[in-house]
């Protein structure tokens, strides 16, 4: 069993529809959450980064973990064509401390 | 203000080669991360350099090896080519303090292993 699962997709929405992509995991010793963007042919760029448990919202992106189910969440209001990437999800703490431990990413198409 | 700079950006080797990838760290950044990225799948840790000494090393036979130069830019070696070894190699930089949590990703250099 891998420490951290993620849908690979793809997930095609129209544009202007709310995305839910999603992470599971299984070390409780995990205790930052991050989630990166990776267009094609690009390195993975942070989109958001969470201590712990709770939400935290920038502009259209939101992103929610709870430590009790291990499960975290990105939520993009308002999708854009542009937003059409790999969502790669990555946590790290405890032995992981100087590394992160990936999701296999979801494609994520959004369609004009 | 440049990012992480990595090459070559694209390669190919035949089985049994040998390879140097190199990267230079974000401005300001004094830590780099390698990561190992197969087709379809997420990143992958190799090993994190700081001062000059590996840190920490993730599930990479001694095959994988690394530098680290006073200048904190960064070299990944990787003996004895597998055909397996095909993939994306990422460098990451970081402050020493942030751990793992706030990586800047290089572009990457594809490698393909014929």
């Amino acid at each position: 069993q891998k420490e951290v699962e993620q849908d690979p997709g793809p997930l095609s929405v129209p544009e202007g529809a709310i995305v839910s992509l999603n992470c599971t995991y299984s070390n409780s010793a995990f205790q930052y959450f991050m989630w990166y963007r990776q267009y094609s042919r690009k390195g993975p760029e942070l989109l958001m980064y969470t201590y712990s448990s709770g939400n935290k919202e920038d502009g259209r992106f939101t992103a929610q973990v709870d430590k009790s189910s291990k499960y975290i969440s990105l939520f993009i209001r308002d999708s854009q064509p542009s937003d059409s990437a790999t969502y790669l999800c990555a946590m790290s703490g405890g032995d992981s401390s100087y590394k992160l431990i990936f999701g296999s990413g979801t494609r994520l198409l959004v369609r004009p | 203000d440049a990012g992480v700079t990595q090459s070559p950006t694209h390669l190919i080797k035949t089985r049994g080669q040998q390879v140097t990838l190199r990267c230079s760290p974000k401005s300001g950044h004094d830590t780099v991360s390698w990561y190992q990225q197969a087709l379809g799948q997420g990143p992958q840790f190799i090993f994190q350099y700081y001062e000059e000494e590996e840190r920490q090393r993730g599930n990479f036979p001694d095959r994988f090896s690394g530098h680290q130069f006073p200048n904190y830019s960064s070299e990944l070696n990787v003996n004895a080519l597998l055909l397996g070894d095909s993939a994306l190699y990422l460098c990451a930089s970081s402050l020493r303090h942030s751990g793992a949590n706030v990586l800047t990703f290089g572009a990457g250099s594809r490698l393909t292993v014929l």
